[in-house]
């Protein structure tokens, strides 16, 4: 099974800024990577797949970025609407998610 | 517009057997490259992919459950059924279906673009 790794588990950030969260395979998944934004209480929501594709109706600040193992998630400037806790998804083989990345406010 | 609800006990005891009933709305089954999978998250942990079922009724379990897990669906009423058998507490999770829509015909190659709200399961005695 493909493990993957999120880096960081957390972090603390202000309205406008640039976040970058990483997430990383344990074997190439060549573009067969999907982000996932969850608020609590709610169900996760799609952001990006195939590593760089922009979700229907996601704005734009979302982009993402990577092939083989190593991909990176950003949000270019922080909108209060955007706390939440990240998860990437590997959909090369049967799925597996990370661990996420919460982002709160600063 | 495409939807999913889930349904189930919300409360089951050890050692028993959870049923869950996806039920969906927007879209067939029947339809090349449409494909349903259930997916769990324990709380305040992270999300983790149980089955997944797709048009062709091929069928696809996590290694760590396959075991326990059956998934399979009925087309005609628009729903997808889960099993669990030997529940434990450390099952305790809310449980997500969602759907799954490939164009290029293998659903593992694609995300989960529409999910349901959850259904909370607790396992106590």
């Amino acid at each position: 099974d493909i493990q993957m790794t999120q880096s960081p588990s957390s972090l603390s950030a202000s309205v406008g800024d640039r976040v970058t969260i990483t997430c990383r395979a344990s074997q190439s998944i060549s573009s067969y990577l999907n982000w996932y934004q969850q608020k609590p209480g709610k169900a996760p929501k799609l952001l990006i797949y195939a590593a760089s594709s922009l979700q229907s109706g996601v704005p734009s600040r979302f982009s993402g970025s990577g092939s083989g193992t190593d991909f990176t998630l950003t949000i270019s400037s922080l909108q209060p609407e955007d706390f939440a806790t990240y998860y990437c998804q590997q959909s090369y083989s049967t799925p597996s998610f990370g661990p996420g990345t919460k982002v709160d406010i600063k | 517009q495409v939807t999913l609800r889930e349904s189930g006990p919300a409360l089951v005891k050890p050692t028993q057997t959870l049923t869950l009933t996806c039920t969906f709305s927007g879209f067939s089954l029947s339809t090349s490259g449409m494909c349903v999978s259930w997916i769990r998250q324990p709380p305040g942990k992270a999300l983790e992919w149980l089955a997944l079922i797709d048009w062709d009724d091929d069928k696809y379990y996590s290694t760590s459950l396959k075991t326990r897990l059956t998934i399979s669906k009925d087309t005609s009423k628009n729903q997808v059924v889960l099993t669990m058998t030997n529940m434990d507490p450390v099952d305790t999770a809310t449980y997500y279906c969602a759907r799954i829509r490939a164009p290029s015909g293998d659903c593992l190659h694609d995300a989960f673009d529409i999910w349901g709200q959850g259904t909370m399961v607790t396992v106590s005695s």
